[in-house]
């Protein structure tokens, strides 16, 4: 399958502050990526997600940019808050692979009061 | 809408034995529904994909024989882990499509995950 990796393995930001969290994909095809946020002993939780023809998208206190000329994605919470502390996992779709997604190393972002 | 849920959510089991995770879509009917495994601190590993009235198609290097699905309705799949051993624990989640929705462009939506613990 598709190698797809995080920078950084954690993250602390203070309440109120932005955060971005990265990720690189190896497959230049792949042609969608989700971000996910999963808590403590949970399933994974979708944010949002983009197509290969855009390069940023923007949802509620969220944007996901993607610059396929060096296969990176990124994730940009604003404003973050205590309730978005939990790991954050990027995943990619290549084309033809019947949605099959796989998923990067995972960041964990700890937001401190 | 777009329910997934897994059942047990927990289970202990002694090595050797089989144990079998259920993984169902609530509201909606999904023909294709995914396995994943998740170590601790770790992602993800997709495992298999599971189609309702076809053999499920596995990723490389996981065992079919050691895990057994079944994807017996449009709202049921299961995992069947065969002479579980200690280094079989692990979170077991699945996913599933909801093809008939609007805006699910390959949109997958996730169960709580099954926690097995293999003594």
């Amino acid at each position: 399958g598709e190698s797809v990796g995080l920078h950084l393995p954690t993250l602390s930001v203070q309440e109120g502050d932005n955060s971005i969290i990265n990720c690189a994909y190896s497959n230049s095809a792949s042609d969608y990526f989700i971000w996910y946020k999963q808590e403590s002993g949970k399933g994974p939780q979708f944010i949002i997600d983009i197509r290969s023809n855009m390069d940023k998208r923007q949802g509620q206190r969220v944007t996901v940019l993607l610059n396929k000329t060096v296969k990176h994605l990124s994730l940009q919470i604003a404003a973050t808050q205590p309730g978005d502390s939990a790991v954050y996992f990027c995943a990619e779709k290549g084309p033809y692979n019947f949605n099959k997604f796989y998923f990067g190393s995972g960041t964990k972002l700890n937001v401190k009061p | 809408g777009a329910v997934v849920s897994q059942h047990p959510s927990r289970v202990i089991c002694k090595s050797g034995t089989s144990v079998k995770i259920e993984c169902r879509s609530l509201d909606f009917q999904a023909t294709t529904m995914f396995w994943y495994r998740q170590f601790p601190k770790k992602s993800l590993m997709l495992m298999a994909t599971s189609n309702e009235g076809s053999k499920a198609t596995y990723e490389q290097g996981v065992e079919k024989d050691k895990f057994l699905i079944n994807h017996a309705s449009l709202t049921l799949s299961t995992l069947t882990v065969t002479s579980a051993h200690p280094e079989d624990s692990s979170f077991y989640i699945c996913s599933a499509r909801d093809p008939w929705r609007d805006n699910s462009y390959n949109e997958q939506f996730f169960g709580p995950g099954t926690r097995l613990t293999v003594l």
